[in-house]
């Protein structure tokens, strides 16, 4: 069974629409972060959780809200698509102590038209 | 603050030959730093990590990677090419105080038969 989850794996919407991605874990994790993935630019930061109660801004964070309804689920949103916000989304966990390291979902491929 | 260049966006390799990705970080503090691959259509998976123990770091598929702290670099490297070492790998640095990871914009491999 996979550790983080992410629903829906794909989705095709239009410009406008709100969105909502969810991501799931049973890796018992503290934190959460949401990750964009373009072609050529690597991942770049949305939002990150640290518990239920704080919740921060990444590098990309305008057009994005997101909510952590409890320690195992991080939703994001985008509440009118636009097409530059076509990419790959994913969600990762980690604990709360040392390195930091992270556990990433299977990611949700997005496609605004 | 932390950040992580890769040289070579691409890199193509013949089957049986050293694979060299490269990585450089800076960081104002000691650094955790990573190194994650993500075959097609899945998400990132960990290959190794350096967290301030042994320099010459081990992986899984047979990669290690070398932190030099004079060069400020952590290039990965594998003795002997395999076609299933065919994608892409994203170097990472744990960021200062709560931050979550930077990583760098990724390094798509490419083993020629």
């Amino acid at each position: 069974d996979a550790d983080v989850t992410q629903t829906p794996r794909n989705r095709i919407t239009k410009t406008g629409k709100r969105i909502m991605l969810e991501c799931s874990q049973t890796k018992g994790h503290d934190r959460m972060y949401w990750y964009r993935q373009d072609p050529g630019l690597g991942l770049q930061l949305i939002y990150y959780s640290f518990d239920v109660k704080d919740i921060n801004k990444g590098e990309i964070s305008d057009g994005y809200s997101v909510s952590r309804q409890a320690q195992a689920k991080f939703s994001l949103s985008l509440e009118s698509a636009i097409p530059n916000q076509t990419a790959l989304y994913f969600c990762a966990t980690s604990k709360g102590q040392g390195d930091n390291e992270q556990f990433f979902g299977p990611g949700t491929r997005l496609t605004v038209l | 603050a932390q950040s992580v260049t890769q040289l070579g966006s691409h890199v193509s390799v013949s089957e049986g030959a050293l694979v060299l990705l490269r990585c450089n970080y800076s960081s104002s503090v000691p650094p955790y730093l990573f190194w994650y691959v993500q075959y097609p259509n899945q998400g990132l998976q960990l290959l190794l990590k350096y967290t301030s123990a042994a320099t010459l770091v081990k992986g899984i598929n047979g990669f290690e990677a070398e932190f030099k702290k004079s060069e400020t670099s952590f290039h990965l490297t594998k003795p002997s090419a395999h076609m299933s070492d065919a994608a892409e790998y994203f170097c990472a640095v744990r960021g200062t105080g709560r931050r979550a990871l930077t990583f760098g914009s990724g390094t798509r491999l490419q083993v020629q038969p």
